[in-house]
Protein backbone atom coordinates (compact mmCIF):
# COMPACT_ATOMS: atom_id res chain seq x y z
CA UNK A 1 0.00 0.00 0.00
CA UNK A 2 1.62 3.09 -1.05
CA UNK A 3 1.81 5.70 1.99
CA UNK A 4 3.19 9.06 2.14
CA UNK A 5 3.51 10.69 5.38
CA UNK A 6 4.33 14.42 5.95
CA UNK A 7 5.65 15.98 9.24
CA UNK A 8 7.46 19.35 10.22
CA UNK A 9 4.52 21.81 9.81
CA UNK A 10 4.57 24.53 12.72
CA UNK A 11 3.57 27.95 13.36
CA UNK A 12 6.24 30.00 12.31
CA UNK A 13 7.02 33.68 12.23
CA UNK A 14 7.32 36.02 9.17
CA UNK A 15 10.51 35.56 7.91
CA UNK A 16 11.80 32.49 9.45
CA UNK A 17 12.77 29.03 8.45
CA UNK A 18 10.66 25.55 8.14
CA UNK A 19 11.37 21.88 6.69
CA UNK A 20 9.20 19.59 6.01
CA UNK A 21 9.50 15.80 5.15
CA UNK A 22 7.67 13.63 3.74
CA UNK A 23 8.15 9.80 3.91
CA UNK A 24 7.11 7.57 2.01
CA UNK A 25 6.16 3.69 1.43
CA UNK A 26 4.48 0.93 -0.68
CA UNK A 27 6.61 1.74 -3.67
CA UNK A 28 9.70 2.55 -5.14
CA UNK A 29 10.04 5.81 -4.24
CA UNK A 30 13.63 6.33 -6.24
CA UNK A 31 11.44 5.40 -10.09
CA UNK A 32 8.97 8.55 -9.20
CA UNK A 33 8.76 12.44 -10.10
CA UNK A 34 7.78 13.65 -6.93
CA UNK A 35 6.11 16.80 -5.89
CA UNK A 36 4.74 19.49 -2.95
CA UNK A 37 1.44 20.71 -3.36
CA UNK A 38 -0.12 23.58 -1.01
CA UNK A 39 -3.60 24.56 -0.10
CA UNK A 40 -4.15 28.01 1.82
CA UNK A 41 -7.05 27.99 4.25
CA UNK A 42 -10.21 28.02 2.53
CA UNK A 43 -8.25 28.13 -0.81
CA UNK A 44 -7.65 26.46 -3.64
CA UNK A 45 -4.55 23.84 -5.03
CA UNK A 46 -1.16 25.08 -5.57
CA UNK A 47 1.35 23.45 -7.13
CA UNK A 48 4.98 24.56 -5.16
CA UNK A 49 7.55 22.21 -6.89
CA UNK A 50 8.93 18.95 -8.31
CA UNK A 51 11.91 16.84 -8.08
CA UNK A 52 13.13 14.03 -10.76
CA UNK A 53 13.61 10.68 -10.14
CA UNK A 54 17.41 11.10 -9.47
CA UNK A 55 16.97 14.64 -8.14
CA UNK A 56 19.34 16.18 -11.41
CA UNK A 57 15.40 18.42 -12.10
CA UNK A 58 14.06 21.05 -9.67
CA UNK A 59 11.15 23.22 -10.69
CA UNK A 60 9.30 25.60 -8.33
CA UNK A 61 6.32 27.80 -8.76
CA UNK A 62 7.73 31.57 -9.39
CA UNK A 63 6.13 32.84 -5.62
CA UNK A 64 8.98 30.39 -4.01
CA UNK A 65 11.66 30.76 -6.09
CA UNK A 66 15.11 32.05 -4.39
CA UNK A 67 13.12 30.78 -0.71
CA UNK A 68 11.72 27.10 -0.87
CA UNK A 69 14.40 24.15 -2.13
CA UNK A 70 12.77 20.71 -2.99
CA UNK A 71 14.98 17.76 -2.34
CA UNK A 72 15.14 13.70 -1.97
CA UNK A 73 17.04 10.96 -0.32
CA UNK A 74 15.95 7.92 -2.09
CA UNK A 75 17.95 5.76 0.31
CA UNK A 76 15.94 6.66 2.86
CA UNK A 77 12.54 6.87 0.65
CA UNK A 78 12.15 10.65 2.06
CA UNK A 79 10.98 14.02 0.39
CA UNK A 80 12.04 17.00 1.56
CA UNK A 81 11.03 21.35 1.32
CA UNK A 82 13.38 23.50 3.19
CA UNK A 83 11.27 27.12 3.07
CA UNK A 84 13.12 29.92 4.16
CA UNK A 85 12.04 33.76 4.38
CA UNK A 86 8.67 32.55 5.00
CA UNK A 87 5.34 35.23 4.56
CA UNK A 88 2.01 35.28 5.68
CA UNK A 89 0.86 33.92 2.29
CA UNK A 90 3.05 30.91 2.45
CA UNK A 91 0.27 30.14 5.21
CA UNK A 92 -1.11 26.48 4.21
CA UNK A 93 -1.47 23.09 4.19
CA UNK A 94 1.50 21.52 2.42
CA UNK A 95 0.83 18.05 0.61
CA UNK A 96 3.38 15.25 -0.71
CA UNK A 97 2.15 14.00 -3.77
CA UNK A 98 3.58 11.17 -5.91
CA UNK A 99 3.44 11.78 -10.14
CA UNK A 100 2.29 9.22 -12.24
CA UNK A 101 4.00 6.85 -14.03
CA UNK A 102 6.06 7.44 -16.51
CA UNK A 103 6.87 10.55 -15.64
CA UNK A 104 3.80 11.70 -16.31
CA UNK A 105 2.87 14.82 -14.08
CA UNK A 106 -0.61 14.30 -12.42
CA UNK A 107 -0.43 13.03 -8.98
CA UNK A 108 -2.19 9.60 -8.03
CA UNK A 109 -1.10 9.51 -4.17
CA UNK A 110 -0.85 12.27 -1.62
CA UNK A 111 -0.08 12.45 1.91
CA UNK A 112 -2.66 13.61 4.72
CA UNK A 113 -0.84 17.40 4.81
CA UNK A 114 1.06 19.15 7.30
CA UNK A 115 0.06 22.66 8.37
CA UNK A 116 2.54 25.92 7.97
CA UNK A 117 1.45 28.91 9.52
CA UNK A 118 3.14 31.92 9.21
CA UNK A 119 2.09 34.73 11.37
CA UNK A 120 3.82 37.19 14.14
CA UNK B 1 1.41 29.67 -18.30
CA UNK B 2 -1.61 27.75 -18.93
CA UNK B 3 -4.47 29.09 -17.04
CA UNK B 4 -7.23 26.60 -16.29
CA UNK B 5 -10.56 28.03 -15.71
CA UNK B 6 -13.61 25.71 -13.98
CA UNK B 7 -17.28 26.00 -14.21
CA UNK B 8 -19.57 26.82 -12.16
CA UNK B 9 -18.36 27.50 -9.41
CA UNK B 10 -20.61 26.00 -7.47
CA UNK B 11 -23.27 23.29 -8.76
CA UNK B 12 -26.29 22.03 -7.25
CA UNK B 13 -27.64 18.74 -8.28
CA UNK B 14 -29.97 16.40 -6.79
CA UNK B 15 -28.26 12.72 -5.61
CA UNK B 16 -29.28 10.49 -7.96
CA UNK B 17 -29.12 13.02 -10.87
CA UNK B 18 -26.17 13.47 -12.74
CA UNK B 19 -23.43 15.97 -13.18
CA UNK B 20 -21.26 17.72 -15.27
CA UNK B 21 -18.50 19.79 -14.15
CA UNK B 22 -16.38 21.96 -16.99
CA UNK B 23 -12.29 22.47 -17.33
CA UNK B 24 -11.14 24.93 -20.18
CA UNK B 25 -7.39 25.46 -20.65
CA UNK B 26 -6.13 29.01 -22.05
CA UNK B 27 -3.67 26.45 -24.77
CA UNK B 28 -4.71 22.81 -25.98
CA UNK B 29 -3.63 20.63 -23.16
CA UNK B 30 -3.65 17.34 -25.63
CA UNK B 31 -5.21 15.05 -23.61
CA UNK B 32 -2.61 15.79 -20.31
CA UNK B 33 -5.58 16.64 -18.06
CA UNK B 34 -6.27 15.35 -14.28
CA UNK B 35 -9.24 15.47 -12.02
CA UNK B 36 -9.40 15.25 -8.78
CA UNK B 37 -12.04 14.98 -5.61
CA UNK B 38 -11.41 16.60 -2.39
CA UNK B 39 -13.57 16.55 0.81
CA UNK B 40 -13.53 19.01 3.71
CA UNK B 41 -10.53 18.12 5.73
CA UNK B 42 -8.91 15.71 3.12
CA UNK B 43 -6.64 15.42 0.85
CA UNK B 44 -7.29 15.21 -2.36
CA UNK B 45 -7.77 11.88 -4.47
CA UNK B 46 -7.10 11.33 -8.07
CA UNK B 47 -10.04 10.63 -10.37
CA UNK B 48 -9.23 10.88 -13.76
CA UNK B 49 -6.18 11.36 -16.20
CA UNK B 50 -5.30 11.32 -19.52
CA UNK B 51 -8.47 13.22 -19.49
CA UNK B 52 -10.79 9.94 -19.45
CA UNK B 53 -8.87 7.02 -17.92
CA UNK B 54 -10.42 6.37 -14.46
CA UNK B 55 -7.74 5.82 -11.70
CA UNK B 56 -7.16 2.74 -10.07
CA UNK B 57 -10.79 2.16 -7.68
CA UNK B 58 -12.98 4.93 -9.29
CA UNK B 59 -16.12 3.87 -9.82
CA UNK B 60 -17.63 3.92 -12.87
CA UNK B 61 -20.30 6.47 -12.74
CA UNK B 62 -17.36 8.85 -13.20
CA UNK B 63 -16.38 9.75 -16.57
CA UNK B 64 -14.22 12.40 -18.04
CA UNK B 65 -14.06 13.49 -21.79
CA UNK B 66 -12.25 15.87 -24.17
CA UNK B 67 -9.41 17.10 -25.48
CA UNK B 68 -7.81 20.36 -26.37
CA UNK B 69 -8.96 23.05 -24.34
CA UNK B 70 -12.60 22.00 -23.34
CA UNK B 71 -12.55 19.14 -20.91
CA UNK B 72 -15.81 17.81 -19.24
CA UNK B 73 -15.86 15.46 -15.64
CA UNK B 74 -19.52 13.64 -15.34
CA UNK B 75 -20.67 11.56 -12.72
CA UNK B 76 -23.43 9.85 -14.25
CA UNK B 77 -25.90 9.41 -10.91
CA UNK B 78 -24.78 11.12 -7.94
CA UNK B 79 -24.25 9.28 -4.74
CA UNK B 80 -24.21 11.17 -1.32
CA UNK B 81 -20.54 10.53 -0.86
CA UNK B 82 -19.75 12.30 -4.32
CA UNK B 83 -20.75 15.88 -2.71
CA UNK B 84 -17.38 17.50 -2.67
CA UNK B 85 -14.90 20.06 -4.18
CA UNK B 86 -13.64 18.87 -7.56
CA UNK B 87 -10.74 20.51 -9.62
CA UNK B 88 -8.61 20.27 -13.21
CA UNK B 89 -5.12 19.97 -13.69
CA UNK B 90 -3.07 20.72 -16.38
CA UNK B 91 0.45 19.02 -17.13
CA UNK B 92 0.85 19.36 -20.65
CA UNK B 93 3.01 22.46 -20.54
CA UNK B 94 5.02 23.23 -17.26
CA UNK B 95 6.35 24.75 -14.88
CA UNK B 96 3.92 25.63 -13.28
CA UNK B 97 1.62 22.51 -13.33
CA UNK B 98 -1.46 24.93 -12.73
CA UNK B 99 -5.05 23.27 -11.12
CA UNK B 100 -8.46 25.26 -11.56
CA UNK B 101 -10.27 27.16 -8.84
CA UNK B 102 -12.58 24.48 -8.79
CA UNK B 103 -16.00 23.52 -8.52
CA UNK B 104 -18.08 23.16 -5.72
CA UNK B 105 -20.75 20.72 -5.92
CA UNK B 106 -23.38 20.75 -3.46
CA UNK B 107 -26.67 18.79 -2.37
CA UNK B 108 -29.47 20.43 -3.99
Amino acid sequence: EVQLVESGGDLVQPGGSLRLSCAASGFTFSNYWMTWVRQSPGKGLEWVANIKQDGSEKYYVDSVKGRFTISRDNAKNSLFLQMNSLRGEDTAVYYCARDGEWSRHYFDFWGQGTLVTVSS
Amino acid sequence: EIVMTQSPATLSVSPGERATLSCRASQSLSSNLAWYQQKPGQAPRLLIYGASTRATGIPARFSGSGSGTEFTLTISSLESEDFAVYYCQQYTNWPPINFGQGTRLEIK
